[in-house]
Formats: structure tokens, C-alpha cells, sequence
């Protein structure tokens, strides 16, 4: 079965440092990954995704995603972190449908909250 | 292009009545998906449409819950009768290729 792990429950940082979000999965075949940031009251808001290319995904709003195939992780990272940034953020994997190549439902982790202090 | 449109926003209900919720996925996207987010959790699959026809419902209660997408178009969630665990966030996504655009939510809260 399919699954994506994010072990931390929450992450603090403070406003302009780098950040980063960790994820790993466990799939069988080749991984599309994506992530996704949750506001209070809001539904999921896309960031990135990795489908396959480049290692390093570049998403919204200054976002960007490391794809490693060995450590089975899709870290999202972020250069210098804002107080708006502040969110609930899921790591999300696509299961493949029965008898189809084009759509599958996402697996989440259980989310991870950014705290961004000034 | 429009989003996903969901309504209600929220909705305050005693155990044991009845709910439903709508959606209205982005024109064109033949895949729709209703999701449950309880709180502290990830969102978790209850059904998957491909056009009006179910293609995966392997989690949803169906003692209580029912879900229906005529023309493979809106989709309706219902809830019948509650329970206090089913409070959560409803969420409605619909995809096309390997994007996929969530709605914002219904908020339910069983009391």
C-alpha cells in the first residue's frame, strides 16, 4: 500500500530563515508527489508536485520541493521563511487507479504546522 | 477558471439527523473525489467518481453515508443518520491529468 509520512506535528521558525517540511513515502513503482498548504478555514491550496524531471521542484509562492529516490523523501523547503507562510502543510501521494494511467486518488499525511515567528 | 464550489460553508447538526453537502468540481474534470478531514489529521478518501460512476468507495460508511454524482456533473454527500464522530471537514476535489483543485470545505460539527 501507499503511504506518505510527515513526522514532524509542527515545525517553528523564525521569519527569514530557511525552513524545510519533511516527507517520506512508500510506494511501489515511480512516486508523483505533491504538497499542499491548508489556511484556517480554507480548503488545500496546491503548492508543487513531482511527477518525474528535475530532482528540485519549484512551486507557488517561493516554494520548492527536493525529490530523493534513496531516502524516499520529498522535503519542501523554503529560503527565507515569512510570517504568512504560517499554515498547516500536507505531503500528498497519488495511488493509481484500477485500470488507469491518468488519475488516482491522493494519500495524505497527517499534516505538518509551520509556525513562522517574526 | 472557476474553482471547486462547495456549499454549505459549515453546518451545526444533532447526532442522529440528517445532512447533505454539495460540490460542483471545476467544468470539464471528469474525476471528483469527496474527502474527510477530521481534525489534527490528513484527509482521507470516502469516495471517487469518474464520471457519474464509482470508482473507488472502499472507506465510506455506507450504513449512514451516500453519495451520488447524476450526469457527472455536481456531486451530493449525505450523512444520514449522524454520529459525533462525524465531525470533520468535507472536502470536494475533481482532477483532470495530474492536477488535482480542492474546494474549500464544509465544516460539520455533530452535536
Amino acid at each position: 500500500a501507499q503511504s506518505v509520512a510527515q513526522p514532524e506535528d509542527q515545525v517553528n521558525v523564525a521569519e527569514g530563515n530557511p525552513l524545510t517540511v519533511k516527507c517520506t513515502y512508500s510506494v511501489s513503482g515511480n512516486p508523483y508527489l505533491f504538497w499542499y498548504v491548508q489556511y484556517p478555514n480554507r480548503g488545500l491550496q496546491f503548492l508543487l508536485k513531482y511527477i518525474t524531471g528535475d530532482n528540485l521542484v519549484k512551486g507557488s509562492y517561493g516554494f520548492e520541493a527536493e525529490f530523493n529516490k534513496s531516502q524516499t523523501s520529498f522535503h519542501l523547503k523554503k529560503p527565507s521563511a515569512l510570517v504568512s507562510d504560517s499554515a498547516l502543510y500536507f505531503c500528498a501521494v497519488r495511488d493509481m487507479g484500477p485500470g488507469s494511467s491518468n488519475t488516482g486518488k491522493l494519500i495524505f499525511g497527517q499534516g505538518t504546522t509551520l509556525q513562522v515567528k517574526p | 477558471e472557476a474553482g471547486v464550489a462547495q456549499s454549505p460553508r459549515y453546518k451545526i447538526i444533532e447526532k442522529r439527523q440528517s445532512v447533505a453537502f454539495w460540490c460542483n468540481p471545476i467544468s470539464g474534470h471528469a474525476t471528483l473525489y469527496w474527502y474527510q478531514q477530521i481534525l489534527g489529521q490528513g484527509p482521507k478518501l470516502l469516495i471517487q467518481f469518474q464520471n457519474n460512476g464509482v470508482v473507488d468507495d472502499s472507506q465510506l460508511p455506507k450504513d449512514r453515508f451516500s453519495a451520488e454524482r447524476l450526469k457527472g456533473v455536481d456531486s451530493t454527500l449525505k450523512i444520514q443518520p449522524a454520529k459525533l464522530e462525524d465531525s470533520a471537514v468535507y472536502l470536494c476535489a475533481s482532477s483532470l491529468g495530474h492536477g488535482y483543485t480542492f474546494g474549500s470545505g464544509t465544516r460539520l460539527t455533530v452535536v
